[in-house]
C-alpha cells in the first residue's frame, strides 16, 4: 500500500458524459501527478500539481481538466467522453515536485470504461 | 515528445539466472531517470531514481547503473526469483517536468 488513494476503483459511463476522478496523496506529499494508460499505449503523463498550482502539463486533452485543492487532494475531470478515453487512470504523489528527481508513489488507479 | 526506449520488450529466464535490461533516453538535458516495477493488476512501484550525482543504486538483488553521456541505464537482477516476474518501466522527466515512460520490459521468471 503506497498511501495514495484513488476513487472510484471502477467507473462505467456513456459517451458524451462527464466524470470526476479523485486522488488523495500520501500524508505530507505536496505534488500530485495524473497518468493515463490506454490499452494500446504505455503510461502517458497528463498533468502535475504542486501545492495547489499547476506545475507541468503533458498530453492532456482540452476536454480534461484537473485541480488540486487546499487539502492537497486532486480531481481529474473528464468531459464529453469518447470511447477512446477508456483507460486506467493513475495518480501518483511525491514529497516535493519542483523538479523531476523525486520518488513518485502510485495509487491503485481508476479504471474507466466508456460505452 | 522525447523518445524513451526499453529493450528487450520481453524476457523469459529460469529461476536463479541473472538478467539485465536497458533503458535509452535523450543524453542532453539529463536531470533524472526513474525505474519502476509493475506487477500485473497492481500499480507501478518505484525502484530507483537515478540522478546526475548518483552512483549505482542497489535494492536487494536489483541494481541499476547510469550512463548519462551515452543516454542509457541498465537494470540488473541477480539470481532471479518467480516473484521478480513483472514489467519494469523507466521514466525520463524533461526539463519542463513532463514525464516520458518507456514501454517496459516484461520479465517472466520460470520456476
Amino acid at each position: 500500500d503506497s498511501g495514495v488513494t484513488q476513487t472510484p476503483k471502477h467507473l462505467i459511463t456513456a459517451t458524451g458524459q462527464r466524470v470526476t476522478l479523485r486522488c488523495s496523496p500520501r500524508s505530507g506529499d505536496l505534488s500530485v501527478y495524473w497518468y493515463q494508460q490506454s490499452l494500446d499505449q504505455g503510461l502517458q503523463f497528463l498533468i502535475q500539481y504542486y501545492n495547489g498550482e499547476e506545475r507541468a502539463k503533458g498530453n492532456i486533452l482540452e476536454r480534461f481538466s484537473a485541480q488540486q485543492f487546499p487539502d492537497l487532494h486532486s480531481e481529474l475531470n473528464l468531459s464529453s467522453l469518447e470511447l477512446g478515453d477508456s483507460a486506467l487512470y493513475f495518480c501518483a504523489s511525491s514529497v516535493g515536485g519542483q523538479d523531476g528527481g523525486e520518488t513518485q508513489y502510485f495509487g491503485p488507479g481508476t479504471r474507466l470504461l466508456v460505452l | 515528445i522525447l523518445n524513451v526506449e526499453q529493450s528487450p520488450q520481453s524476457l523469459h529466464v529460469q529461476e536463479g539466472d541473472s538478467t539485465n535490461f536497458t533503458c535509452s533516453f535523450p543524453s542532453s538535458n539529463f536531470y533524472a531517470l526513474h525505474w519502476y516495477r509493475w506487477e500485473t493488476a497492481k500499480s507501478p512501484e518505484a525502484l530507483f531514481v537515478m540522478t546526475l550525482n548518483g552512483d549505482e543504486k542497489k535494492k536487494g538483488r536489483i541494481s541499476a547503473t547510469l550512463n548519462t553521456k551515452e543516454g542509457y541505464s541498465y537494470l540488473y537482477i541477480k539470481g532471479s526469483q518467480p516473484e521478480d516476474s513483472a514489467t519494469y518501466l523507466c521514466a525520463f522527466p524533461s526539463t519542463g517536468n513532463q514525464f516520458y515512460f518507456g514501454t517496459g520490459t516484461s520479465l517472466t521468471v520460470i520456476p
